[in-house]
């Protein structure tokens, strides 16, 4: 079974100028997250979506920030205009709603690494 | 303050040595609390997870939490090269499914 996927990898563009991820989820996830991580630190949540729904979005910085999540599968996240302190790896996760409606594990993309010069 | 809060290491110890990994967090309200591990350049993955107090064991791995102190510990028994990556704690509470991340602490288990 694929994992999560993210594109690109690796971004680099200068400050001021748009960029966007993009991220497919694990067939079947119906909660999707986008988390910021920056060097040294542990993942941080912007926005969680449960199918098409943004149901936490209160870590987002709205001003530059935007996320969507369009049939409930796949989602894409932009910044615009980006800024230095922009400079992280964006992560995505997805998990399986269960009982009770928790899930207990988000399965992690390999991020993408954005540097902003 | 930070919610969960861990130390950076790096930790360095010999293979086939014990790892010993800790997190501290302030709230009461969490319930829930998981180990991930990251490699370099890859998205962490999880490697256990507790609910409440109490131990859980798998493998090499052995997970403690002690509410009554909110400290979570992770040990890696028998320790390997294939070890070496950062270690993340993660906390969550009894609603919803947000998670709140420790800092990692970066491990190298040297041959």
């Amino acid at each position: 079974e694929a994992g999560v996927v993210q594109s690109p990898r690796y971004k680099i563009i200068e400050k001021k100028q748009p960029v966007a991820f993009w991220c497919n989820p694990i067939s079947g996830h119906n909660t999707l997250y986008w988390y910021l991580q920056n060097l040294g630190q542990g993942p941080e949540l912007l926005i969680r979506y449960e199918n098409e729904e943004a149901v936490d979005d209160s870590q987002l910085p709205k001003d530059r920030f935007s996320a969507e999540r369009l049939k409930g599968v796949d989602s894409t996240l932009k910044i615009q205009p980006a800024e230095l302190g922009d400079s992280a790896v964006y992560l995505c996760a997805s998990s399986l709603k269960g009982r009770a409606g928790r899930s207990h594990e988000q399965f992690f993309g390999p991020g993408t690494r954005l540097t902003v010069l | 303050q930070k919610e969960v809060e861990q130390d950076p290491g790096p930790l360095s110890v010999p293979e086939g040595a014990i790892v010993s990994l800790n997190c501290t967090y302030s709230n009461s309200a969490f319930q829930y609390f998981m180990w991930y591990r990251q490699y370099s350049r890859k998205g962490p993955e999880l490697l256990m997870y507790t609910y409440s107090s109490g131990n859980k064991e798998d493998g090499r791995f052995t997970a403690q939490v002690d509410k009554s102190s909110k400290y979570i510990s992770l040990f890696i028994r028998d320790s390997q090269p294939s070890d070496s990556a950062t270690y993340l704690c993660a906390v969550r509470k009894a609603a919803g499914n947000k998670l709140t991340f420790g800092g990692g602490t970066r491990v190298l288990v040297k041959p």
